[in-house]
């Protein structure tokens, strides 16, 4: 299958700093990324869809300033949390379309931010 | 809004048994269907993908799909203890950018 890596794998950081997560395609190309977030015990909630070269289209109540996306190439995207705060504290998934066209989605190991 | 329904169990099987998972979706133009993988504290891993009616068999693994019924189950065989963790039923009908619709997830737990 594809592989998807994320980089860092777990972050800590203060309270209004600003936290970059790095998704990778190692082996295909990806023109689109998703990210999601997952609380504790909770379900993966889908953030934002990165496409490559254009603006990502974020969920409904996600906050596109707060949370900055940019897929600058066919196979790295990146998440912005600017100006962290505790409540942010979760861990972090990206996921790429694997370009077979059937659709399936590879996740990444995940970024855990926790925010003191 | 397209859903995809699941039990969220816990669903207690005991070792060697066979353990069923269930899914149903509302999207009746759904196309591509997967189950994935949740151990806690890790990401999701994808174990199958179906596309046509019947069933899809990879080792202990067996999916199965009824579009009629709107209907997607996984189906393991020899349970073993290793196989405890969340199990996420994914839906797609759209194109290749669009994201899958997850389900929350069936806890399955293998007891030794």
């Amino acid at each position: 299958g594809a592989v998807v890596s994320q980089h860092p794998s777990r972050v800590i950081c203060k309270s209004g700093t600003s936290v970059k997560i790095e998704c990778r395609s190692l082996d295909f190309q990806a023109t689109t990324m998703f990210w999601y977030r997952q609380f504790p015990k909770q379900s993966l909630m889908l953030m934002a869809t990165s496409n490559e070269g254009s603006k990502a289209t974020y969920e409904q109540g996600v906050e596109k300033d707060k949370f900055l996306i940019n897929h600058a190439s066919l196979t790295l995207s990146t998440l912005t949390v600017t100006s962290a705060h505790p409540e942010d504290s979760s861990f972090y998934i990206c996921s790429a379309n694997g370009g077979n066209g059937y659709n399936e989605q590879f996740f990444g190991p995940g970024t855990r931010l926790t925010v003191l | 809004q397209k859903e995809v329904e699941q039990n969220s169990g816990p669903l207690s099987v005991p070792e060697g048994a066979i353990a069923s998972l269930n899914c149903t979706y509302s999207d009746r133009v759904s196309q591509s269907f997967f189950w994935y993988r949740q151990y806690s504290g890790k990401s999701p891993e994808l174990i199958m993908s179906i596309y046509s009616n019947g069933d899809k068999e990879d080792g202990r693994f067996t999916a199965q799909l009824n579009k009629a019924s709107q209907y997607v189950s996984l189906l393991i065989r020899d349970s073993q203890p290793s196989d405890s963790a969340t199990y996420l039923c994914a839906v797609n009908g759209g194109s290749g950018n669009t994201p899958l619709v997850f389900g929350k997830g069936t806890r399955l737990s293998v007891i030794a």
